[in-house]
Formats: structure tokens, C-alpha cells, sequence
């Protein structure tokens, strides 16, 4: 079957750095998404990956290892509106979008 | 990125009623458009798929009959919730693909809260 592993819930300090982890396992691989969520409103996106490495853009990075089925989102100089649901979809071998259950990630001051 | 609008934002029906959602992709021809629901702190559930002009394919578990998708245009997607239930109550998000993007990237509608009273 597929399936998208990541932590339910993370906390972290409002100036911080948070790394949230993704593994997955799909039916073939056409990129990993991250989207964020915020509560009552649909995702945003935030990155692609599609090869392995690191894909930095502004405060938000997203790191992929194909051969590992891994990837995570590193946020960084957290700020409070950073709280939200952080999602993880992997699109397979159809272009299906096979999505994570979600990170809430809760920043205190 | 593209804009994908979703009406209404929120709506609250009777049970028994009908109601339905549209999406429109407003800067893009949407050869492609996903149905998502979602349930409180849970992730995305895909609902069905549609192609412009064609019947949707709808995952295992989801009523047709209950959720019917047109996507009588390249613009446009309606989902009707038919003979709506207290348990159909939740927020549905409509998803958009078309050329020019790849075969990978989707926009997001705003989302809908549907509550059935």
C-alpha cells in the first residue's frame, strides 16, 4: 500500500528552527510536495521536490533522499504565524496526489 | 501561481436539501480538477477526479450518486452534495491542473464549509 508518515504534532520558539521529517512509501514517484495549512482554510503550497538535495527559498527549506523514501522542511527564524498544519503529498506513478496526515506545528513566544 | 476561486466559503443547509460547490480556475484552462474532503485535524481525503468533458473517476468508498461532479468546461467544476446529512457536514476543497503547468502542479480553491443542520 502507500503510505506518507510524519509527527502529528511539533512545537517550537518563536525564533527558532524546526525540522519536520516526511517518509514515505508510494507506487512510483513524481515529486514530493509541501503544503501549509492553516485551520479553516485550504493549503498553500510551499515547495516541490523532485530530485534529491536541498531547495532553499527564504525561510522555508525542503530536503529530499529519493533512495531513503525521506524528506523534511527545515523553517527557519520561526515566527508566530508559522503555526499551522504542515502537509506532506507525494504524487505517484498516475499523478495522483497521496497525502500525509498532517504536522501541526505550534510556536510559543 | 494561478487562481483557482471556490463559492460558496461557507454554507449551512438543511438535511435533506441539496447543495452545490463550484470551482473555477479564473486565469487558467483547467484540463484537471480534484475534490477533496476534509475531516477536523486530518488530512486531505480525495474525493474524485474529473477531466474536462468527461465523467468523473471517483475513489473507492465515495458515493456518485451523493456527490455528483460536472465539469461541463474548462473553467469550471460543480460538486452537488445530493439529499445532504448531518454526516456530510465537513470542508471540501477543489483542486485545479491544466497546460502550461506541468503535470504536476495543482492550485487550491478556497475551501468550503459545509455544515448540515
Amino acid at each position: 500500500g502507500q503510505n506518507i508518515d510524519q509527527p502529528t504534532e511539533m512545537t517550537a520558539t518563536e525564533g527558532a528552527i524546526v525540522q519536520i521529517n516526511c517518509t514515505y512509501q508510494t507506487s512510483g514517484f513524481n515529486g514530493l510536495f509541501w503544503y501549509q495549512q492553516h485551520a479553516g482554510e485550504a493549503p498553500t503550497f510551499l515547495s516541490y521536490n523532485v530530485l534529491d538535495g536541498l531547495e532553499e527559498k527564504g525561510r522555508f527549506s525542503s530536503f529530499l533522499s529519493r533512495s531513503k523514501g525521506y524528506s523534511y522542511l527545515l523553517l527557519k527564524e520561526l515566527q508566530m504565524k508559522d503555526s499551522a498544519s504542515y502537509l506532506c503529498a507525494v504524487m505517484d506513478s498516475n499523478y495522483q496526489l497521496i497525502w500525509g496526515a498532517g504536522t501541526k506545528l505550534i510556536i510559543k513566544p | 501561481g494561478a487562481v483557482v476561486s471556490q463559492h460558496p466559503s461557507r454554507v449551512i443547509c438543511k438535511s435533506g436539501t441539496s447543495v452545490k460547490i463550484e470551482c473555477r480556475s479564473l486565469d487558467f484552462q483547467a484540463t484537471t480538477m480534484f475534490w477533496y474532503r476534509q475531516f477536523p485535524k486530518q488530512s486531505l481525503m480525495l474525493m474524485a477526479t474529473s477531466n474536462e468533458g468527461s465523467k468523473a473517476t471517483y475513489e473507492q468508498g465515495v458515493e456518485k450518486d451523493k456527490f455528483l461532479i460536472n465539469h461541463a468546461s474548462l473553467t469550471l467544476s460543480t460538486l452537488t452534495v445530493t439529499s445532504a446529512h448531518p454526516e456530510d457536514s465537513s470542508f471540501y476543497i477543489c483542486s485545479a491542473r491544466g497546460d502550461g503547468f506541468g503535470d504536476t502542479e495543482a492550485f487550491f480553491g478556497q475551501g468550503t464549509r459545509l455544515t448540515v443542520v
